[in-house]
């Protein structure tokens, strides 16, 4: 069966400091993965989407970035956080067409 | 613009009762729908998908009517359980496939 793993679970850091969350997909090959944004009380936006190793869109500029540098590997980073960065980061992927299955999430607060 | 939206923030439900979590789209393109289910601090778990070819599908306590010529779907949770408290998210998807559009959601609060 599949599963997607997220961590850390949960980060604090400072204004200013670098970002790494990861995302990882077990149980399938070459899927389309997907990096999206929970502000607090506000609905889920997309930031990222990849088709395949190497392979990123981005839907809203900003200060982060995506990469894919396995198959199924989807890493969201940023070089200087920002107070606005903090929220709830969910990676997906998509199991069926328009399904998305979700991971448990990253809970960042930027302080 | 918002493509998909829910325009209650939150809903309040006697337990045993029906809980009915409205959603609008403006996108004609879109064809395929879903819902979703979220507690706090989890991520989003799929609950059930209608596509444009059907008005109606239901799994278990959990029903979506589509009505596309007023481009609305409601889910329907019969008899609603205190363990369905969370926020609900409905999602839209266009030909293109694979791209989601989600609503802002509705926190369904069911009491005992």
């Amino acid at each position: 069966s599949q599963t997607i793993h997220q961590w850390p679970a949960t980060l604090v850091q400072p204004v200013g400091s670098p970002l790494s969350l990861e995302c990882t997909v077990e149980g399938t090959s070459n899927p389309n993965l997907y990096w999206y944004r929970q502000a607090a009380g506000r609905g889920l936006q997309l930031l990222f989407y990849s088709v395949g190793i190497g392979q990123i869109s981005s839907e809203v500029p900003q200060n982060l970035s995506a990469s894919r540098p396995q198959d199924r590997q989807f890493i969201l980073s940023s070089k200087k956080l920002l107070l606005s960065d903090s929220g709830f980061y969910l990676c997906a992927w998509l199991k069926t067409r328009d399904t998305q299955y979700f991971g448990p999430g990253t809970r960042l607060t930027v302080l | 613009d918002q493509q998909v939206k829910q325009n209650s923030p939150s809903l309040s439900v006697q337990e045993g009762r029906i809980s009915i979590l409205n959603c609008d789209y403006t996108n004609s393109m879109f064809d395929y729908f879903l819902w979703y289910k979220k507690y706090p601090a989890e991520g989003p778990t799929f609950l059930i998908s209608i596509s444009s070819i059907k008005d109606k599908n239901e799994d278990g306590r959990f029903t979506v009517f589509l009505n596309k010529s007023a481009k609305h779907l409601s889910l329907h949770i019969v008899p609603s359980q205190p363990g369905d408290s969370a926020v609900y998210f409905c999602a839209a998807s266009a030909d293109a496939g694979n791209m989601l559009t989600f609503g802002g959601g509705t926190r369904l609060m069911v009491k005992p």
